[in-house]
């Protein structure tokens, strides 16, 4: 069990779908991250908001939009995505200058 | 960007020690993170170092010189549930929340 809860635990959906990825913490960490790991590979950071504002975008496809609506909740909605875009989409969350901490994510099949 | 690398594969017999060497070259270095992943869970955080030496925690040791761009991850007394991949990450000081993880290494242990 984790302290930083993410829905849905799988997601499947077609190119043409709109969804949303949630997560929520109640540590009263004011950063939270998306990250994005494919299959025997480490997670790669997509977005940072400190703060509830959006801190680092890692060039990433305006298919995904993070949306961050208070310091206890981060959205990512998905839009028109790509078979490649299938992987474990992890939420994490810190205090400044502490360890990250991470959900169990969400496990996404674009068909 | 940062370049670090860790080991693959590491097999060790249960009971046993298993030391995870890993060295990075980064500018600005402010912290380096192990976290243990097991196949299809999210990443569980173990350890951090900021400053050289060891950080003991239970049956986990890091140890961390900054001079050589070098730590490692201890596994004492070695457990059947600790099969896992073990991912090292360095933060730099020109973003306190990005944190670049090597490519992991998957440790098997046998009975």
């Amino acid at each position: 069990d984790t302290e930083v809860t993410q829905t849905p635990k799988h997601l499947v959906m077609g190119m043409t779908n709109k969804k949303s990825l949630k997560c929520e913490q109640h540590m009263g960490h004011r950063a939270m991250y998306w990250y994005k790991q494919k299959a025997k590979k480490p997670p790669e950071l997509m977005f940072v908001y400190s703060y509830e504002k959006l801190s680092i975008n890692e060039s990433v496809p305006s298919r995904f939009s993070p949306e961050c609506p208070n310091s206890s909740l981060l959205n990512l909605h998905l839009h028109a995505l790509q078979p490649e875009d299938s992987a474990l989409y992890l939420c994490a969350s810190s205090h400044l200058n502490q360890p990250q901490h991470f959900g169990d994510g969400t496990r996404l099949s674009i068909l | 960007g940062q370049n670090i690398d860790q080991p693959t594969e590491m097999t060790a017999t249960e009971g046993a020690i298993v030391q995870i060497n890993c060295t990075y070259q980064t500018s600005g270095f402010n912290g380096l993170f192990w976290y243990q992943q097991h196949a299809g869970e999210a990443p569980t955080f173990l350890s951090y170092n900021v400053l050289d030496g060891l950080e003991e925690k239970g049956r986990f040791s890091s140890f961390l010189s900054r001079s050589k761009g070098y730590s490692y991850l201890l596994l004492k007394e070695l457990q059947m549930k600790d099969s896992a991949s073990y991912l090292c990450a360095v933060r730099t000081r020109s973003n306190d929340y990005k944190l670049s993880f090597g490519a992991g290494t998957t440790v098997t242990v046998r009975a």
